[in-house]
């Protein structure tokens, strides 16, 4: 299986900052790579497919990047309602793994 | 808006079968790849597998000796079994539709339901 990695594996910043969450497989995944948020108590939801494409109805101060092994998240303006973790998959061949998370928090 | 609802007992003996189904409503089950997510309480995700409408599964090789997965398109509907339970297999369990090729894109969940595998 492909192993995901995530980092930081939490953090805290306040509102309006930048925030980047970095992901990394462990093996060449081109851009087959999605990225969900998982509100507490709620099932995960799809923010951002094909590494950079952001899912229809996502806000825009999200983004993702990256391709091969290096991927990241982006929220260029964090609001209160972010509050969550981030999850990384790949989707470059079977079985999809996911990443540990990230849980972002307000400070 | 498709939506998916998960239903089945919340507790489960160990050595027996979880069984769950899940409800899709708001769209036809007859197209894109029917999956479930499960999540141990804290942790992180873990894909189990999928079924096509036509009825063709993928299972995930740490699953696939416990794992069957079945789809009822008269009842727009789709099930899980994992056979021989333990403590381990207590999770969140999620239905989700995959969209794209092998249903790479989890783009609808359900609200997901605990099972806890318990005497």
């Amino acid at each position: 299986d492909i192993q995901m990695t995530q980092s930081p594996s939490s953090l805290s910043a306040s509102v309006g900052d930048r925030v980047t969450i970095t992901c990394q497989a462990s093996q060449d995944i081109r851009n087959y790579l999605n990225w969900y948020q998982q509100k507490p108590g709620k099932a995960p939801k799809l923010l951002i497919y094909d590494a950079s494409y952001l899912e229809t109805g996502v806000p825009s101060r999200f983004s993702g990047g990256g391709s091969g092994t290096d991927f990241t998240f982006t929220i260029s303006g964090l609001q209160p309602e972010d509050i969550a973790t981030y999850y990384c998959q790949h989707y470059d061949i079977l079985p999809y793994t996911f990443g540990p998370g990230t849980k972002v928090d307000i400070k | 808006q498709v939506q998916l609802q998960e239903s089945g007992p919340g507790l489960v003996k160990p050595s027996e079968t979880l069984s769950l189904t899940c409800n899709v409503s708001g769209g036809s089950i007859s197209s894109n790849y029917w999956t479930w997510i499960r999540q141990p309480p804290g942790k992180g995700l873990q894909w189990i597998g999928y079924i096509y409408s036509s009825g063709s599964t993928n299972y995930n090789p740490s699953l696939k000796s416990r794992v069957t997965i079945s789809v009822d398109t008269s009842k727009n509907q789709f099930s899980l079994r994992l056979s021989s339970v333990t403590a381990a297999d207590t999770a969140v369990y999620y239905c989700v539709r995959g969209r794209g090729g092998d249903g790479y894109n989890l783009d609808h969940w359900g609200q997901g339901t605990l099972v806890t595998v318990a005497s």
